[in-house]
């Protein structure tokens, strides 16, 4: 257990339908992170937040997915209209600035399955 | 895309080291070296890092090469819980920019076998 946790651990929805996940952070880290892992595959970048704002969004991200971090603790992500092609792990990391390093620590992930 | 190249898998005998290579040709002079590793159905789990000097921790070994090309990520008596994927990862040292994603590649599955 690194601290960081995720709910719902396994998601399973029908196509069309909008799901949201989120992620709980080590408290005293700034920085969350999300990533999406398919089979076989290493996880993708999809956004990340230091405190509550929003600095960075990958092309993965489409506009069917937001992420937010209200009160720069923790995240939600949510997937509008959702598509069998968004069946993935959605892993959430959060790291701390500590100078010239930064390990992330990474939640369990939710699985989301659509049909 | 990841700036590594690592093989998809290797085996160890349960007991043994396991030495996983890992190639960053064009690693630049300001970007680190990263082990996580991803047990089956977790999320990934830092192993260590380094610059350019060897490095121990209660885990494992990391041994860069002296031109920074190549290391290799010791695990010096593997168990079958070592059985993973362990992803070598480059990652450019904090700057202003604050841009420190984590690029993965597939990483090597390794089979620790009894």
């Amino acid at each position: 257990d690194t601290g960081v946790s995720q709910d719902p651990r396994h998601k399973i929805t029908k196509r069309g339908q909008n799901v949201t996940f989120r992620c709980d952070p080590i408290s005293e880290h700034n920085r969350l992170y999300w990533y999406r892992q398919t089979l076989g595959q290493g996880p993708e970048f999809l956004t990340y937040f230091q405190n509550e704002a929003q600095l960075e969004k990958s092309r993965l991200l489409s506009d069917r997915f937001s992420a937010e971090r209200p009160k720069g603790s923790f995240s939600t992500l949510e997937i509008q209209r959702t598509e069998q092609g968004d069946s993935a792990m959605y892993l959430c990391a959060s790291s701390r600035d500590r100078g010239e390093v930064n390990e992330q620590f990474f939640g369990p992930g939710t699985r989301l399955t659509v049909l | 895309d990841a700036k590594t190249t690592q093989p998809p898998s290797m085996d160890c005998a349960e007991g043994r080291a396991a030495n996983l290579p890992c190639n960053h040709s064009t690693i630049s002079g300001n970007e680190y070296v990263y082990w996580y590793r991803q047990i089956h159905s977790q999320g990934p789990q830092y192993i260590i890092h380094g610059l350019k000097n060897n490095e121990t921790n209660e885990m494992a070994s990391l041994i860069i090469t002296e031109d920074r090309k190549s290391s290799t990520l010791i695990l010096p008596h593997a168990t079958l819980r070592d059985t993973a994927v362990y992803y070598c990862i480059v990652r450019v040292q904090l700057n202003m920019n604050r841009d420190d994603k984590i690029i993965f590649g597939k990483g090597t599955r390794l089979h620790i076998l009894p």
